[in-house]
């Protein structure tokens, strides 16, 4: 069975700080995607991010940057220079990759809540 | 637009009322899913359906129902609610891409069961 960790409940932190939240997988598959979403105090969830196992590259987007380690079945994603519209909860999910167009559960993490203090 | 529409947005009910979650996807996405948003338990999924015709259970199905209605549809019902119940639910819908899945949920629907 898949699984996904996010060891941090809540950070918080002061606005212009550099903040990274944690996320670690576990999954028998060789082939599968992982995924961060955002989740402000509104309610809806936002994509942020989707990774496949077989590209490892770190990926930067502005101020939000990912680093994708098998090695260490981690997948962390970094906020720079954070600001307060930064604050809401952060949810990293896996899912396994199973060709014919058949569904794939996305396993989520229990989230981070990441408040960013002006 | 294209998107997953749920409805209700808000719902509060009495402990042993019933009622139908509705979801709605126009785009053309195979597989369509239930979730549950519980403080501190992130989402759980509860039921799914990999295509038109077929449900199966997930993480947390317990005094669940679904039907997936058609290609667009993927109902949810609770048969005798309980304060238990009391949560978010999203509703999602995905498809297998060249790039990788792609997910979609909905905007979710607040439930209180008192």
């Amino acid at each position: 069975a898949q699984k996904v960790t996010q060891a941090q409940t809540e950070i918080s932190v002061v606005e212009k700080e550099d903040v990274t939240l944690d996320c670690v997988y576990e999954t028998r598959d060789t082939t599968y995607y992982l995924f961060w979403y955002k989740q402000p105090p509104s309610g809806e969830l936002v994509f942020l991010i989707r990774r496949n196992s077989f590209d490892e590259q770190n990926e930067i987007s502005g101020r939000y940057s990912w680093n994708f380690q098998k090695s260490t079945s981690s997948f962390n994603f970094t906020i720079t220079a954070s600001q307060v519209v930064d604050s809401a909860v952060y949810f990293c999910a896996l899912s396994e990759a199973r060709s014919g167009g058949s569904n794939y559960k996305l396993t989520f993490g229990k989230g981070t809540l990441l408040t960013v203090n002006p | 637009n294209a998107g997953v529409t749920q409805t209700p947005k808000f719902q509060v009910l009495k402990t042993g009322q019933s009622m139908t979650l509705q979801c709605a996807q126009d785009m053309n996405h195979n597989s369509m899913y239930w979730y549950r948003q519980d403080p501190g338990m992130g989402l759980r999924l509860i039921y799914y359906s990999a295509s038109e015709g077929t449900t199966d259970k997930g993480e947390v199905p317990n005094g669940y129902n679904v039907s997936r209605l058609n290609k667009r549809e993927f109902s949810l019902r609770l048969e005798s609610a309980a304060p238990s119940q009391t949560s978010v639910y999203f509703c999602a819908s995905s498809i297998e891409t060249a790039f990788g899945y792609g997910y979609t949920f909905g905007s979710g629907t607040r439930l209180t069961v008192v």
